[in-house]
């Protein structure tokens, strides 16, 4: 059963429009939750980390929330852009330092 | 500081050699992880170590072994190549959870190809 499950997996859009990116996880035991980009060819790219004690972090377009009881975490991305795309993976952290990763949702922007 | 480095950045092997994905830390993380990523899939975790001397299996673990006899390397070890195991490689560190927030950090990546 996959522990971090993102929906979802690929998403076209027009750009300037705002939109959402879900992860989901099985265990309510996290320690955080961090949201990464990737582009093609390319390593990870760090885009926001939540605490498990917090709800909810900000950088700039993007803002990140998370529920612990209900096992989600949302990124928003408002007024979308072309330099956008790319892929979006989720990883939760456990209590005991196990970090697992969804198998991410792919953006692609429209000009 | 170099942060994560990771050699060789690719390398071609022949089924059943063997091999050894080099990773290197110099930010003194005690959380070292190990990542396959398969095309237009997410990462899978191989192994991870909370410190010297400490490994546990992560999702996919067979065929690979590590060990931690530092906190700087984390070394990778592949036994008997097979055509399954051409993926892309991510090693990642953190300063662990005690007083810190887990941040993540990655190498670049060494992509692997078994013939």
């Amino acid at each position: 059963k996959q522990e971090v499950t993102q929906i979802p997996a690929a998403l076209s859009v027009p750009e300037g429009e705002n939109l959402v990116l879900n992860c989901s996880f099985t265990d309510s035991a996290i320690y955080n939750l961090q949201w990464f980009r990737q582009d093609p060819g390319k390593g990870l790219t760090s885009l926001l980390l939540i605490q498990s004690s917090q709800r909810e972090q900000t950088s700039g377009r993007l803002n990140a929330s998370l529920d612990k009881s209900s096992g989600r975490s949302t990124l928003y991305i408002a007024a979308s852009q072309p330099g956008d795309s790319a892929t979006y993976l989720c990883a939760r952290v456990s209590n005991t330092g196990k970090l697992i990763f969804g198998q991410g949702t792919t953006l692609q922007v429209k000009p | 500081n170099a942060g994560v480095t990771q050699t060789p950045k690719f390398r071609i092997l022949k089924i059943g050699q063997s091999m050894t994905l080099q990773c290197a830390q110099d930010m003194n993380h005690n959380y070292m992880y190990w990542y396959r990523q398969d095309p237009g899939m997410g990462l899978k975790l191989i192994y991870y170590s909370v410190g010297a001397g400490i490994t546990d299996k992560g999702e996919v673990p067979n065929g690979y072994n590590v060990s931690r006899s530092t906190t700087e390397d984390f070394p990778l070890r592949l036994e008997l190549a097979a055509p399954s195991q051409t993926s892309v490689y991510f090693c990642a560190s953190s300063p662990g959870l005690a007083g810190g927030t887990g941040e993540l950090f990655f190498g670049e990546g060494s992509r692997l190809t078994v013939l």
